[in-house]
């Protein structure tokens, strides 16, 4: 167990609507990351927040979103939803920005199936 | 632009040695970090490069040439529960900020 829990496990919904997935970090832990991880393919990073502010981007689509909020805990948004976009969402956290040795530690993960 | 490449698939027996190599193009570069997932399950991680040269950490090691861009990690006297598919990471510091960049992963098999 790795301290990040992330809900829910999964999430079945319908193409164009919009869904919330929140995860909590490690006990302690500033930075937050969500992944994206389409079937058989590797990871793809989405964005980082430390303490409240977004840090870093990646390949985030316009039509995702995401926040952390003042007790750490952090929510992505998805919305307009496609079939492309089911996928295994990963929430990871560490200690600092950035941190020395990069270790990061990955929540269970959220599987979105879009029909 | 950014990318890693590696293997996408190794198999190997059951007390073998193995490697798995990653070769990297990134803009900036802050280390080389090593994740390993489960069928199903989380990635975890392993091991992270900053320098050239090998890290070792019991049964694994990981080895960076910042020169060649290039890393691999070692993974011996191999057991069942090292099937799984491992990933290769950087942190790319390109534009004065940076994001992580994760290679497709290689998915090794070890057989009894």
């Amino acid at each position: 167990d790795s301290g990040v829990t992330q809900t829910p496990k999964h999430l079945i919904t319908a193409t164009g609507q919009r869904v919330t997935l929140r995860c909590s970090p490690r006990s302690g832990d500033l930075s937050v990351y969500w992944y994206q991880q389409s079937l058989d393919q590797g990871l793809q990073f989405l964005i980082q927040y430390y303490n409240g502010e977004e840090r870093a981007k990646g390949n985030i689509l316009e039509r995702f979103s995401a926040q952390q909020f003042p007790d750490l805990h952090s929510e992505l948004n998805l919305s307009s939803l496609e079939l492309g976009d089911s996928a295994l969402y990963f929430c990871a956290s560490s200690g600092v920005q950035g941190t020395e040795n990069n270790e990061q530690f990955f929540g269970p993960g959220t599987r979105l199936t879009v029909l | 632009g950014q990318s890693l490449e590696q293997p996408s698939e190794v198999t190997a027996v059951e007390g073998a040695i193995v490697q798995i190599n990653c070769t990297y193009q990134t803009s900036g570069f802050y280390g080389l970090s090593w994740y390993q997932q489960h069928d199903g399950g989380a990635p975890t991680f392993l091991s992270y490069n900053a320098l050239d040269g090998l890290e070792e950490t019991g049964r694994f090691s990981s080895f960076l040439s910042r020169s060649d861009s290039y890393g691999y990690l070692l993974l011996q006297e191999l057991q069942m529960k090292d099937s799984a598919s491992y990933f290769c990471a950087v942190r790319d510091g390109a534009s004065g900020t940076y994001k992580y960049i994760f290679g497709t992963g290689t998915r090794l098999k070890v057989l009894a």
